[in-house]
C-alpha cells in the first residue's frame, strides 16, 4: 500500500532564503505527482503537477523534480517570502488506480520569517 | 480564474442527522471527486465521480455516503446518518480531463455533536 511521508514537518526559515522541501513514497510505482500549499481553514491550491513522463515542473519561484526510482519528489522554493507561510502537501496517483485518487502526505508546515 | 466552490463554508449536525454538502466543479471540468481531512490528518480520498456514475471509492465511503449531480452543475455528497467520527473538512475537487491537475474548493467543516 502506497505510503507518503514529508520530512520536515515544520520548517522555519528567514525571508530572501532558498529551501527544499522533501517527499518520499513507499511504492515507486507513481503514475504522477501534485504539490499543494493549504493555507489555514482553506483548500488545497495546486502548485505543480508532474506527469509521468516528466522529471520537473516549474512555476515561477518554486521548481518540483521526481525521480521515481529513489521514490522522492522535492519542492524548491527560491528566495522565500513570508507570502509563502503554509502547508505544503505531496500527493502521488500509483500507476493502475483511478486518476483522482491522490494518496497524500501530511505535509510540511512552512513559516517564513520577515 | 474559475474555482470550486462549496456550501456551506461550515456545518454542525447532531448525530444520526442526514447532511448534504454542495459543491459547485468548474465549469468545463469533467470529472469530480471528494475528500476528508480529520483534523491533524492527512486528506484522505473517498469518492470520485465520472461520466454520471462513480467510477471508485474509498473504504471510508461505504453505505451512509452517496453523491450526485442533479442538474449538471452541482455536486453534492450525503451522508445518511453522521456519527462523531465523520467530523472532519470534506473538499470537492475537480479537474478537466483524466491527466490534468486538480482543483480543490476551499472546503466545508462539517462538526457533529
Amino acid at each position: 500500500k502506497q505510503e507518503v511521508t514529508q520530512i520536515p514537518a515544520a520548517l522555519s526559515v528567514p525571508e530572501g532564503e532558498n529551501l527544499v522541501l522533501n517527499c518520499s513514497f513507499t511504492d515507486s510505482a507513481i503514475y504522477n505527482l501534485q504539490w499543494f500549499r493549504q493555507d489555514p481553514g482553506k483548500g488545497l491550491t495546486s502548485l505543480l503537477l508532474i506527469q509521468s513522463s516528466q522529471r520537473e515542473q516549474t512555476s515561477g519561484r518554486l521548481n518540483a523534480s521526481l525521480d521515481k526510482s529513489s521514490g522522492r519528489s522535492t519542492l524548491y522554493i527560491a528566495a522565500s517570502q513570508p507570502g509563502d507561510s503554509a502547508t505544503y502537501l505531496c500527493a502521488g496517483v500509483n500507476y493502475g488506480g483511478s486518476q483522482g485518487n491522490l494518496i497524500f502526505g501530511k505535509g510540511t508546515k512552512l513559516s517564513v520569517k520577515p | 480564474e474559475p474555482e470550486v466552490t462549496q456550501t456551506p463554508s461550515h456545518q454542525v449536525t447532531q448525530m444520526g442527522q442526514e447532511v448534504i454538502l454542495r459543491c459547485v466543479p468548474i465549469s468545463n471540468h469533467l470529472y469530480f471527486y471528494w475528500y476528508r481531512q480529520i483534523l491533524g490528518q492527512k486528506v484522505e480520498f473517498l469518492v470520485s465521480f465520472y461520466n454520471n456514475e462513480i467510477s471508485e471509492k474509498s473504504e471510508i465511503f461505504d453505505d451512509q455516503f452517496s453523491v450526485e449531480r442533479p442538474d449538471g452543475s452541482n455536486f453534492t455528497l450525503k451522508i445518511r446518518s453522521t456519527k462523531l467520527e465523520d467530523s472532519a473538512m470534506y473538499f470537492c475537487a475537480s479537474r478537466e480531463r483524466a491527466n490534468s491537475p486538480l482543483h480543490f474548493g476551499n472546503g466545508t467543516r462539517l462538526t457533529v455533536t
